[in-house]
């Protein structure tokens, strides 16, 4: 069964360093999500990606931020000069389309900002 | 603008008795409803989905879900649990039509299935 994958599964960095999350979507799936979850509180949307660009984007989503799809299977986030804040789960989601929009979802990467 | 609330984050019951976990959201507009489930050291699995007609969905592994629009209500239910139904359990909603596909969360519901 296809499946979304997400490397590293953990990642360390020291505040102020850039880090690179990467995802591997359904392959023909054509929307792709990045969620994050702080230890403790929600799963918060951080941004939905379709036909090469942004298609919304939350107020978290700021321009420390960025996504890309260099080929035609990784999606990635890039977060530049990280914060403590930023430690959490990021877990990204590919849907196929239309409706019911079902999102796949990887297994989260763990990031911890020292 | 949509919220979920997840009123009970922990929930403990014995195996082969039935659970409730309950979910309500506050939308101004119409609503598609999840359920997702997250076993340990794993990514999230689409347990069942409301869209449309009958208000009582099905899903995986013997959990159903019943939508209650007048009580904003999408209570997810399994009449005899499993140990291996112990995991976190998530319940999320996207808005109807327009182009916003973004899933708004809960915070969650650990359940805990003992022997």
């Amino acid at each position: 069964e296809p499946e979304v994958t997400q490397t590293p599964s953990h990642q360390v960095t020291q505040m102020g360093q850039e880090v690179i999350l990467r995802c591997v979507p359904i392959s023909n799936h054509l929307y792709f999500y990045w969620y994050r979850q702080i230890l403790g509180q929600k799963v918060e949307f951080l941004v939905s990606f379709y036909n090469n660009e942004i298609s919304e984007k939350s107020e978290i989503f700021d321009d420390q931020f960025s996504v890309e799809r260099p080929d035609g299977s990784n999606f990635t986030l890039k977060i530049r000069s990280t914060k403590l804040e930023d430690s959490a789960m990021y877990f990204c989601a590919s849907s196929e389309g239309g409706i019911p929009l079902e999102q796949y979802f990887g297994p989260g990467t763990r990031l911890t900002v020292t | 603008a949509q919220s979920v609330t997840q009123l009970d984050s922990q929930v403990p019951v014995f195996e082969e008795a039935p659970v409730e976990l309950r979910c309500n959201y506050s939308s101004s507009v119409s609503v598609y409803l999840f359920w997702y489930v997250q076993y340990p050291n794993q990514g999230l699995q689409l347990l069942l989905k409301y869209l449309s007609g009958s208000t009582l969905v099905k899903g995986i592994n013997g959990f159903e879900a019943e939508f209650n629009k007048s009580q904003t209500s999408f209570h997810l239910r399994k009449p005899s649990v499993h140990i291996s139904d112990t995991a976190e359990y998530f319940c999320a909603v996207s808005e109807r039509g327009g182009n916003n596909r973004k899933l708004i969360w809960g915070l969650g519901t650990s359940l805990a299935v003992n022997p």
